[in-house]
């Protein structure tokens, strides 16, 4: 089972929208509404921001959105602020045999 | 208030086992699922194993066998062991919590320690 693909870098002026991709299987991302995504700066640890691909914890910004469309579930980004630099990582449930499986990771620049 | 602490830091040679915990304050440990996640120097999050509230116990493919969760209620604390340590154990290891209250299906993670870095080398 390998990881859902993440591009490695996205970036983006402030005030702009971004769009990190994670790409993964029918076993996976496409299987079940268990996406999730996880903000991490370096050096700490992951901080979730969406769950259920499309809701936001309580205390995460209304400018974090999550969607799905087959395969690929997708986390958006609006009104772009250099505090938003940072790591950020897909995970979807797999089932009962893999469990869990994280993206790739995509490092977000804020330019 | 909800937290994790894990242990600190730990230089293990090759070949050796470890042992790591964290203890949870603010909620009861057995009234949800947790799980080990790690992450190698510059890499990724890879998810590791996890235990049910009713302390079933669950494995990546990769790690079944060779990683143990435990915990000890009496303490609230969460443990994982890691026998044969290898080069490419090195990481950062991380417990978290799934969000989902005495079982129910969440499936994600929303709170995480701070992680303990296991450092192999002879």
């Amino acid at each position: 089972q390998s990881a859902p693909t993440q591009p490695a870098s996205v970036s983006g002026s402030p005030g702009q929208s971004i769009t990190i991709s994670c790409t993964g299987t029918s076993s996976d991302v496409g299987a079940y509404k268990y996406v999730s995504w996880y903000q991490q700066y370096p050096g700490k640890a992951p901080k979730l921001m969406i769950f259920d691909v499309t809701n936001r914890p309580s205390g995460v910004s209304y400018r974090f959105s999550g969607s799905k469309s087959g395969n690929t579930a997708s986390l958006t980004i609006s009104g772009l602020q250099a505090e938003d630099e940072a790591d950020y990582y897909c995970c979807a449930y797999a089932g009962r045999t893999i469990h869990y499986v994280f993206g790739s990771g995509t490092k977000v620049t804020v330019l | 208030q909800m937290q994790l602490v894990q242990s600190g830091a730990l230089v293990k040679e090759p070949g050796a086992s470890v042992r790591l915990s964290c203890k949870a304050s603010g909620y009861t440990l057995t009234d949800y699922h947790m799980h080990w996640v790690r992450q190698a120097p510059g890499q990724g999050l890879e998810w590791m194993a996890g235990i049910s509230p009713t302390g079933i116990t669950f494995y990546a493919p990769k790690f079944q066998g060779r990683v143990t969760v435990t915990r000890d209620t009496s303490t609230n604390t969460l443990y994982v062991g890691v026998n044969g340590l290898k080069s490419d154990d090195a990481a950062v290891y991380f417990c978290a919590r799934e969000s989902g209250l005495l079982g129910a299906p969440a499936k994600n993670f929303d709170y995480w320690g701070q992680g303990t870095l296991v450092t192999v080398s002879s």
